[in-house]
């Protein structure tokens, strides 16, 4: 059972240029989690989403973010106009079926933005 | 709201040695705790949880960790290290009603030397 994807691992963008941000959750998780983690620092929540419904963007900023977990695919981060504070480490995280309480973490998608 | 704090931001020990990282929540309701490990450019992966039940919690690696509800405490600990469990620890809490965000430390970085 493959875990958490995620892809790219690397990317890297210039100032003004979209990023997009992929999350393929596991097998039988319908619950997915974006996880923001700036150097040197711990991981920020950014938005909760079920299949074609966000349900907590809280920690999402409130221009140039947005998320979506459509019907069918992954789920997707995009990131217009992208600036130099936008670098930092994304994280996916899913839940779902008999571990509804236990999140499990992608390996993430390193952003720079030059 | 919840929040996290882990004190100390770097622990250093001797390889064999046992140590501690502190971590301490505040939360108005019953919450769920998580220890995580990061091992660097990589994803987080589940230590162990408190969910309910005994106070006393084994996970992976020989880690434990003991949840004290009126210190408001989940502190980590391994009674003998290794050079391999360098890495970076990060103790989180949920709120305890369901699918829910998971509120992070800002992290312990423990250092193992020879």
């Amino acid at each position: 059972n493959a875990g958490v994807m995620q892809n790219p691992r690397h990317l890297v963008r210039r100032r003004g240029q979209e990023a997009r941000l992929r999350c393929s959750p596991m097998k039988g998780h319908s619950h997915v989690y974006w996880y923001r983690q700036l150097p040197e620092e711990g991981l920020k929540f950014m938005v909760y989403l079920q299949k074609e419904n966000i349900i907590d963007e809280s920690g999402m900023p409130k221009e140039r973010f947005s998320a979506e977990f459509p019907k069918e695919g992954p789920s997707i981060l995009r990131i217009q106009q992208v600036v130099r504070g936008d670098s930092a480490a994304y994280f996916c995280a899913s839940s779902g079926g008999e571990s509804y309480n236990e999140q499990f973490f992608g390996p993430g998608t390193r952003l720079t933005v030059l | 709201a919840q929040s996290v704090t882990q004190l100390d931001s770097q622990v250093p020990v001797f390889e064999e040695a046992p140590v501690e990282l502190r971590c301490n929540y505040s939360s108005s309701v019953s919450v769920y705790l998580f220890w995580y490990v990061q091992y660097p450019n990589q994803g987080l992966q589940l230590l162990l949880k408190y969910l309910s039940g005994s106070t006393l919690v084994k996970g992976i690696n020989g880690f434990e960790a003991e949840f004290n509800k009126s210190q408001t405490s989940f502190h980590l600990r391994k009674p003998s290290v290794h050079i391999s469990d360098t890495a970076e620890y990060f103790c989180a809490v949920s709120v305890d009603t369901g699918f829910q965000k998971l509120v992070f430390g800002t992290g312990t970085r423990l250092l193992v030397s020879p």
